[in-house]
């Protein structure tokens, strides 16, 4: 159980396009969502922290307006990148978890988004 | 001090050994501990979550949990060159509003066969 599907896995596009990543719960429902960013050989770094119905929460330095975070259901958060520069570029990991803090984060599989 | 620290490594065991993989933590009102393995490339995946203080068993793995000392640890038995891989600690801490899961940056760990 707690299955995490992230689509798509790999995406390679032009600046200033926009680039959607939906990350689903398959067999639980998530209350908390939560996307990171990891650059090679670095940690993960937080980006926001999503509740179902509610707006998310941004790490300081990460632009809401330029990572928008959709919560709608208890199954499925987005993230799009608006208007994607090379320096967007990098591994993007949705994890979800059923409570948000007492039980554990199950990850997807990532997001590799290379930006020309 | 890092919320959640450990070595950053790397930790070379020969193949068949015991890997001791150490995390201190700053929150004393922390409740929830997790290890969590990810190869070079990929995403992150849960191996173990430990609440209570003590020994916590799960096949070749075991966390240990030290409340007072503020530690949590992950040993795996019998290791092999599979399990060469950076594992991160992560532990829930008491945040504004509510909690927050903090990683520590990981350890490492290779496997030599």
């Amino acid at each position: 159980g707690a299955v995490v599907s992230q689509h798509p896995s790999r995406v390679i596009c032009k600046s200033g396009t926009s680039v959607k990543i939906e990350c689903r719960s398959l067999d639980f429902q998530a209350t908390t969502m939560f996307w990171y960013r990891q650059f090679p050989k670095q940690s993960l770094m937080l980006m926001a922290t999503s509740n179902e119905g509610s707006k998310a929460t941004y790490e300081q330095g990460v632009e809401k307006d330029k990572f928008l975070i959709n919560h709608a259901s208890l199954t499925l958060s987005t993230l799009t990148v608006t208007s994607a520069h090379p320096e967007d570029s990098s591994f993007y990991i949705c994890s979800a978890s059923r409570t948000g803090y007492i039980e554990p984060q199950h990850f997807g599989d990532g997001t590799r988004l290379s930006i020309l | 001090q890092k919320e959640v620290e450990q070595n950053s490594g790397p930790l070379s065991v020969p193949e068949g050994a015991i890997a001791s993989l150490n995390c201190t933590y700053s929150d004393r009102g922390s409740q929830s501990f997790f290890w969590y393995r990810q190869y070079s490339g990929k995403s992150p995946e849960l191996i173990m979550f430990i609440y209570s203080n003590g020994d916590k068993e799960d096949g070749r793995f075991t966390a240990q949990l030290n409340k007072a000392s503020q530690y949590v640890s992950l040993l795996i038995r019998d290791s092999q060159p599979s399990d060469s891989a950076t594992y991160l600690c992560a532990v829930n801490m008491r945040n504004t509003g509510g909690f927050k899961t903090i990683f520590g940056a990981g350890t490492r760990l290779f496997v030599k066969a």
